[in-house]
């Protein structure tokens, strides 16, 4: 079954203490996003990656990392997680612009910093 | 500033009754737009996209969308609301640029009345 997986669903933590939810897809797609999601604001995207080694920050970076080693993977690190990132977290993927870029999204984490 | 609005936050029909959820978007080219649901403690779902031709496109659910690029609009529609349908609605673009992929409203929730 073509999907993308996040773990873990969801995750409470104290302010500081570094953590990464990973994301994972299945159908070789070039394109991964991270996008958090905020009551009233949507989603926003913090980081888009749009092959291996190839990242770039989205519209809300800050206090997040990524990394794109394997073309399946696309993990977000919180090096020092602090409250306000206290939100809920969507991976996705997509082919390219010429395939449709439809992009398909994961099932989310909760994270609550505290 | 671009921005895709969603006006209603919130809207309430019956079972049974005819459904509009509105969504504009403000930037100069027609960009690629896209419907997702998303049901309490779900991901994302597409429900339909409109990438070009047909300004009606149909999608899953029995949802239906219609582009009017002299209103910037794209405007959900379901003839008749099941109870199924509550969830929050999300429009989206995509602004077919490098990495910024998805651009969000700040959603629509749906409650249906029995």
């Amino acid at each position: 079954e073509a999907q993308v997986t996040q773990n873990p669903r969801y995750l409470i933590t104290v302010t500081g203490k570094k953590l990464t939810v990973t994301c994972s897809q299945n159908m070789n797609h070039e394109y991964m996003s991270w996008y958090r999601q905020d009551p009233g604001l949507g989603l926003r995207q913090i980081y888009y990656s749009m092959n291996v080694e190839v990242t770039d920050k989205g519209d809300v970076p800050e206090g997040y990392k990524v990394s794109r080693k394997e073309k399946r993977n696309f993990p977000l690190i919180l090096e020092s997680p602090s409250p306000n990132q206290t939100s809920l977290y969507f991976c996705a993927s997509s082919p390219p612009r010429d395939r449709g870029r439809e992009q398909y999204f994961g099932p989310g984490t909760r994270l609550t910093v505290t | 500033a671009q921005s895709v609005t969603q006006p209603d936050i919130h809207i309430t029909v019956s079972e049974g009754a005819s459904l509009e959820l509105r969504c504009n978007y403000s930037y100069g080219a027609t960009p690629y737009l896209f419907w997702y649901v998303q049901s309490p403690g779900q991901g994302l779902q597409l429900l339909l996209k409109y990438f070009s031709g047909d300004t009606l496109v149909q999608g899953i659910k029995g949802f239906e969308a219609e582009f009017k690029r002299s209103q910037s609009s794209f405007n959900l529609r379901k003839p008749s609301v099941h109870w199924s349908d509550a969830a929050e609605y999300f429009c989206a673009v995509d602004l077919l640029n490098a990495g910024n992929m998805l651009t969000f409203g700040g959603g629509t929730r749906l409650m249906v009345k029995p």
